[in-house]
């Protein structure tokens, strides 16, 4: 079975400052993971993926996660928190299935809450 | 190339009755997933289906079930409502050629029940 943990339901950063989401995950088999953002009344929007081909990947509006199996953390980063950058950030896993080119089952994470101050 | 859409974007309904709600995928996509995303629970996977058969399946009551048609457009339906229903619904599609394994969401149909 896997599972994914966020650390933290709520984060709170300073506009410039560092953002640091956390995500550890649990699976079985090597995981497909993701990190999805949501704005208020919205779905969800992908910011990255790993898909085994790099550790470190790089997202969308300046985001990146790096992958550690031996920590079985998959932390989302951004160098500097923009306004705009205020929403719920989810992290899911999923496992890939045996051929075929969809994988229809995340697990997701709780959710992290991102304030960022002016 | 168009997103995902759902309709209708929000429903009120009353304990008991039933509700269909519908979900378009990107074009091209065979997969079309639904999750329930509530404020206690989160985001839980419903189910999956994949070329008109459900590939995946959640953990909810039979009250809970959905299909997809040939045009990969995909319907959920809700029997005998209850209060613990009102969520917001989520739809996703996935498969289209050189996308990887990402899933893409839509926008939510926002489920109210009284």
């Amino acid at each position: 079975a896997q599972s994914v943990t966020q650390l933290g339901s709520h984060v709170s950063v300073s506009e410039g400052a560092l953002v640091l989401l956390r995500c550890n995950y649990s699976s079985s088999v090597p995981p497909y993971l993701f990190w999805y953002v949501q704005y208020p009344n919205q779905g969800l929007q992908l910011l990255l993926k790993y898909t085994s081909a790099a550790t470190l990947v790089k997202g969308i509006n300046g985001f990146e996660a790096e992958f550690k199996k031996s920590e079985t953390s998959f932390h989302l980063t951004k160098p500097s928190a923009h306004m705009s950058d205020a929403a719920e950030y989810f992290c899911a896993v999923t496992q890939g299935g045996a051929g075929g080119t969809s994988y229809g089952k995340l697990t997701f994470g709780q959710g992290t809450i991102l304030t960022v101050h002016p | 190339k168009a997103g995902v859409t759902q309709t209708p974007r929000y429903l009120i309904k009353t304990r008991g009755q039933q509700v269909t709600l519908s979900c378009s995928p990107i074009s091209g996509h065979r997969s079309v997933s639904w999750y329930q995303q509530t404020p206690g629970q989160g985001l839980q996977f419903l189910f999956e289906y994949f070329s008109e058969t459900q590939r995946n399946k959640g953990n909810f009551p039979g009250r809970f079930s959905g299909r997809q048609f040939s045009n990969s457009r995909s319907e959920m339906n809700v029997s005998t409502l209850e209060l613990g229903d009102s969520a917001l619904y989520l739809c996703a599609s996935s498969g289209g050629q050189g996308e990887g394994n990402e899933q893409f969401f839509g926008p939510g149909t926002r489920l109210t029940v009284l």
